[in-house]
């Protein structure tokens, strides 16, 4: 699999403010993904993020709160907008081998 | 009922013990099965595919079931290192996203 790292892994934001995570795979890779896990919760698919194209939303996630960008095939960024405190997460990106999801180290958001 | 349920523990047992971990599926069309491990404050990480046939690696055993749309994981002579949350994931069917369950938090007692 291919080496994935987010930026930043951590931070703690202001309620109303947003907050743009970087994710970069040392090589190129069709799909990428961004997943949130919630305190003591699972991984929830957010969207896919597609190379040259508008990412592909899952339903409960809307573009105008969590707009994603993928300008090239080992880069994506995923922004939270107008934070609040029930977006205190672990939000994570993700590429897929042949059938298996591969995840990066996340980042740990804290919204006050 | 969920996509994916698995008993969420936490599991208490012994150094040596032998563990195992159900989850269910409700898309009777999902082909693709994995069990992942997290460590705390850590990524999910692949632990192994879980294939038609069952398949095993080292101390760990996978199988699926179909017909009762589960699959399961074994662990025996559990280490202390076993100690974490085990997710088990399948694709969604109808395109291939891969979902995951809540976990099982595994605590192995020395």
């Amino acid at each position: 699999s291919a080496v994935i790292s987010q930026k930043p892994s951590r931070d703690i934001c202001q309620r109303g403010t947003s907050l743009t995570i970087q994710c970069q795979v040392d090589s190129q890779v069709t799909m990428m993904f961004w997943y949130r896990q919630q305190p003591g919760q699972s991984l929830t698919l957010i969207a896919t993020a597609n190379q040259g194209s508008e990412a592909t939303y899952e339903s409960g996630f809307v573009i105008d709160k969590f707009p994603i960008s993928r300008p090239n095939l080992t880069f994506s960024t995923l922004t939270v907008s107008n934070l609040s405190p029930e977006d205190s997460s672990i939000y994570l990106c993700g590429h897929r081998g042949l059938y298996e999801q591969y995840f990066g180290p996340g980042t740990r958001l804290t919204v006050t | 009922r969920k996509e994916v349920e698995q008993d969420p523990g936490p599991f208490n047992v012994p150094e040596g013990a032998t563990v195992a971990f159900n989850c269910t599926y409700s898309n009777s069309a999902s082909q693709s099965f994995f069990w992942y491990r997290q460590d705390c404050r850590k990524e999910p990480k692949l632990l192994m595919s879980v294939y038609s046939s069952g398949n095993e690696d080292g101390r760990f055993t996978a199988q699926l079931n179909r017909a009762s749309q589960y699959i399961s994981l074994l662990i025996r002579d559990s280490k202390l290192s076993d100690s974490a949350t085990y997710l088990c994931a399948v694709n969604r069917g109808r395109d291939d996203k891969i979902i995951f369950g809540k976990g099982t938090r595994l605590h192995i007692l020395p």
